[in-house]
């Protein structure tokens, strides 16, 4: 079946490090990627997505690209800010394009100053 | 961008009581809405499809006797767990999916079981 992996966490960075959260995916279709993010004490945010191979998502200084023939979307930041301290979701909507979503096991994300 | 609550945000209860969770979408309809369990540092996974005017759909392994879904409105799912136990104490979390395709989050209700 249909399958997400992240790398596991947690990440620990300084601030204005470059971030690097992998994600890979497996799917029998071509399904739409997304990157989900929990702060603390918080619901789940949609933080970008792509439906489609070579697609860029990006959001608040973040970018993932829908990489088909490595089936990745990786997350990526240039700068990372304290405030970006949370646990990020990789998902996939999955084959059958019903809106379910199937998600990677979350990569907890922390910036010291 | 588009709200999602949820009610309570957390609740105690005795175990073999039953205990109802709200999921609402305050600012758009929803047709389908999503039941997702997240245990402790740990993904979320899917349980049920919320579907309004119809029966639920339910994922493999998930026992739809134990975990009521009603969708009676285009803006209201309730999840009810039936006689619950210690085991089934978790963070239940709720999502509405909006007509641009994107799924909105609820907050979230941390659920324990004594």
């Amino acid at each position: 079946g249909d399958s997400v992996t992240q790398m596991e966490g947690p990440v620990t960075l300084s601030e204005e490090a470059f971030l690097t959260i992998n994600c890979t995916y497996t799917a029998t279709g071509y399904p739409s990627l997304f990157w989900y993010v929990q702060y603390p004490g918080e619901g789940l945010q949609l933080l970008l997505k792509a439906t489609k191979a070579d697609d860029k998502g990006s959001n608040k200084g973040f970018e993932a690209t829908y990489r088909k023939e490595t089936t990745s979307f990786h997350l990526e930041k240039g700068s990372v800010q304290v405030s970006d301290s949370a646990v990020y979701f990789c998902a996939i909507d999955g084959s059958s394009n019903t809106g379910k979503l199937i998600f990677g096991q979350g990569t907890t994300l922390q910036v010291k100053p | 961008g588009a709200v999602v609550s949820q009610h309570p945000s957390w609740v105690i209860c005795k175990s073999g009581t039953s205990v109802k969770i709200e999921c609402r979408s305050l600012d758009f309809q929803a047709t389908t809405m999503f039941w997702y369990r997240q245990f402790p540092k740990q993904s979320l996974m899917l349980m049920a499809t919320s579907n309004e005017g119809s029966k639920a759909t339910y994922e493999q392994g998930v026992e739809k006797d134990k975990f009521l879904i009603n969708h009676a409105s285009l803006t209201l799912s309730t999840l009810t767990v039936t006689s619950a136990h210690p085991e089934d104490s978790s963070f239940y979390i709720c999502s509405a999916f909006h007509s641009t395709d994107t799924q909105y989050f609820g907050p979230g209700t941390r659920l324990t079981v004594l």
